[in-house]
């Protein structure tokens, strides 16, 4: 079964400042998709950035990013520029050929 | 991006009774729908997956009698909490895969909370 890591249970930065989320991934599958979403304090899950398996190149989202390292199965989320709309619940997620599986959440504290 | 609603956003119910939480998706077809369940500060937990005109697929775990789910559009699936009890309080929120620009992806609802008392 895959499994989807997240080691920070939370993570703080000054405003304006970056910031790195940490994902990793456990799979046998070759063709799959991962994706980070946010989930502020209204509870709304908000599709932040996803990524391909295929592809190569990073996905770029304005200020976000991501740091897709297949054979390590990494998959870390950079916040440029941070703002206080930016906190929330951060999850990463797997999805292969069945269920989208979630790690278990990062909360960003952003400090004016 | 697909705007997914659900309803009611929060309700509270008596011990015993039964209810229903109705998942929409507003400007597109869904033939998947997806059921998560979330305590406080943790991940969300799939429940079940539902697709339109068949039966859903629970996980495992998941008591299927309990919580009933209908997919009998491809625009609304329902969950139905029978005779609810305080242990299933918690957030639940419903998600509907969809093709846009050709990419599959998943929208979620803003979530009901319910509480039984």
């Amino acid at each position: 079964a895959q499994t989807v890591t997240q080691s920070q249970p939370e993570m703080s930065v000054q405003e304006a400042e970056t910031v790195t989320l940490s994902c990793t991934y456990d799979t046998s599958e070759s063709d799959y998709y991962l994706f980070w979403y946010k989930q502020p304090p209204s509870r709304q899950m908000i599709l932040v950035i996803r990524q391909e398996a295929y592809k190569q190149q990073n996905a770029t989202e304005n200020r976000f990013s991501v740091n897709f390292q297949k054979a390590a199965k990494s998959f870390s989320l950079k916040i440029s520029d941070s703002q206080l709309g930016d906190a929330a619940m951060y999850f990463c997620a797997y999805r292969g050929a069945q269920k989208l599986v979630f790690g278990q959440g990062t909360r960003l504290t952003i400090n004016p | 991006g697909a705007v997914v609603s659900q309803h009611p956003s929060r309700v509270i119910c008596k011990s015993g009774t039964s209810v229903k939480i109705e998942c929409r998706s507003l400007d597109f077809q869904a033939t998947t729908m997806f059921w998560y369940r979330q305590f406080p500060k943790q991940s969300l937990m799939l429940m079940a997956t539902s697709n339109e005109g068949s039966k859903a697929t629970y996980e495992q775990g998941v008591e299927k009698d309990k919580f009933l789910i209908n997919h009998a559009s491809l625009t609304l699936s329902t969950l139905t909490v029978t005779s609810a009890h305080p242990e299933d309080s918690s957030f639940y929120i419903c998600s509907a895969r969809v093709w846009l620009s050709s990419r599959d992806t998943q929208y979620f609802g803003p979530g009901t909370r319910l509480t039984v008392l």
